[in-house]
């Protein structure tokens, strides 16, 4: 079984800089594809992108492609999640999770990091 | 505004059988198969139909899965007071990423 624990809350003011965590099961970290997913307040579910920690081949949603960044460090089996700078629009519980392939089911997930961005 | 469409509610009374239904295009539901997803309240979405009509371990077989053409569904059958949830369908689409649907809210009455 795939354990996905995230870095905690972060409370930021917009134009700062944030980079959150996704730290897997060390064993077979390379061996699956990570996803990010953004949850606003009250709102449904919204793909942001993709990542192979074996290879960082990175897929992107086009609503995200430039706003953030998806990266991975396999010798820490650690993904991650950047902005450079950080707007109040991107408020929302973030989630990692798990899938075989990137067109699969993500059948494990982050317990989710919330990102309040306000003045 | 969400490119697979569900509806955004749904209700049923304990025992009864409950569809969602998740509409696509021949680029995402047509090409690919289609997930379901489960979120209770506070809590992170758990998968809970893959590959159009797959359970992973421990779900009830009391939800299934189908798809045709463009279109799947997801059924509840013997509706619980615990099912009571926000349900998403996923797919993969042509387009190089995956799309989620709006999402349906499930009431159990």
């Amino acid at each position: 079984e795939v354990q996905l624990v995230q870095s905690g809350a972060e409370v930021k003011k917009p134009g700062e800089s944030l980079k959150i965590s996704c730290r897997g099961s060390k064993n077979s970290f390379t061996n699956y594809w990570i996803a990010w997913v953004r949850q606003m307040p009250g709102k449904g579910l919204e793909w942001m992108g993709i990542i192979y920690p074996g290879d960082s081949e990175t897929k992107y949603s086009p609503s995200f492609q430039g706003q953030v960044t998806i990266s991975a460090d396999k010798s820490i089996s650690t993904a991650y999640l950047q902005w450079s700078s950080l707007k109040a629009s991107d408020t929302a519980m973030y989630y990692c999770a798990t899938a075989e392939k990137h067109t699969s089911g993500y059948d494990y997930w982050g317990q989710g990091t919330l990102v309040t961005v306000s003045s | 505004q969400s490119v697979l469409t569900q509806p955004p509610s749904a209700s049923g009374t304990p025992g009864q059988r409950v569809t969602i239904s998740c509409s696509g295009s021949s680029s995402n539901i047509g090409s690919n198969t289609v997930h379901w997803y489960q979120q209770l309240p506070g809590t992170a979405p758990k998968l809970l139909i893959y590959s159009n009509n797959q359970r992973p371990s421990g779900v009830p077989d009391r939800f299934s899965g189908s798809k045709s053409g463009t279109s799947a569904s997801l059924a509840i059958s013997g509706l619980q007071s615990e099912d009571e949830a926000d349900y998403y369908c996923a797919a993969w689409d042509e387009s190089l990423n995956s799309v989620f649907g709006g999402g349906t809210k499930l009431t159990v009455l």
